[in-house]
């Protein structure tokens, strides 16, 4: 496996709370990114990384914030959970940007009450 | 923009049986086609990839070849194993480099 590590693998919270998940990696790529997974929709983008304090917005971004402040650790925040935010996150991390293959973290499961 | 469309699931069958699972895409250019596979209570792994025009990617006696005049990468095993019930899913990278995942195939295979 590379070595990407996410937390909390669970996490219950209730509307309104700040969430944050984490994800580190031991690979030194560069390249780091927050997909969500919902049934019937595939994993959808929500922001990625292409270096330490360079980030993007992805395809489902509206209510999510991240930051890279080291090449190991990318942070997802969501500052005021909302119950369709209810889902199981992923990591993923590749060399470069294209043709790299992502590999992915074991994910976390957030349940928003 | 771009997409990936792959069939719907979950997909039973018997263990030997041949599996098919079709995925086409919509591009601008000639983007790289990939294949993921997840187990359950794991996250994706890469199970193969092509980057351009009639190629083929193989692992683990599964096959995907690019087909541009058909927009397709359909993904073919020709003896299944209980082992390999999971979900896939067709991707591609687009223009800017990123993944478009299809809505992925649950399939079942049973004894």
């Amino acid at each position: 496996d590379a070595g990407i590590t996410q937390s909390p693998r669970h996490k219950v919270t209730e509307t309104g709370t700040p969430v944050t998940l984490r994800c580190h990696q031991t690979e030194n790529h560069r390249y780091m990114y927050w997909y969500r997974q919902d049934p019937g929709h595939g994993l959808r983008l929500i922001h990625y990384s292409y270096g330490v304090k360079d980030t993007d917005k992805g395809e489902v971004s509206d209510g999510y914030s991240v930051s890279r402040s080291k090449t190991e650790d990318f942070l997802l925040t969501l500052e005021s959970a909302t119950s369709s935010q209810t889902s199981v996150y992923f990591c993923a991390i590749s060399e470069s940007s294209g043709n790299s293959p992502l590999h992915f973290g074991n994910g976390t499961r957030l349940t928003v009450t | 923009g771009d997409s990936v469309t792959q069939m719907e699931g979950p997909v039973t069958l018997s263990e030997e049986a041949c599996l098919t699972i079709n995925c086409t895409y919509t591009a601008t250019g000639y983007p790289s086609l990939f294949w993921y596979v997840q187990y359950p209570g794991e996250g994706l792994q890469l199970l193969l990839k092509a980057t351009k025009a009639d190629d083929k990617g193989s692992n683990k006696g599964f096959e995907a070849t690019y087909r541009k005049e058909t927009t397709s990468f359909h993904l073919e095993k020709g003896s299944v194993q209980v082992s390999d019930s999971a979900v896939y899913f067709c991707a591609l990278a687009d223009s800017w480099g990123k993944l478009q995942f299809g809505a992925g195939t649950q399939v079942v295979v049973t004894p």
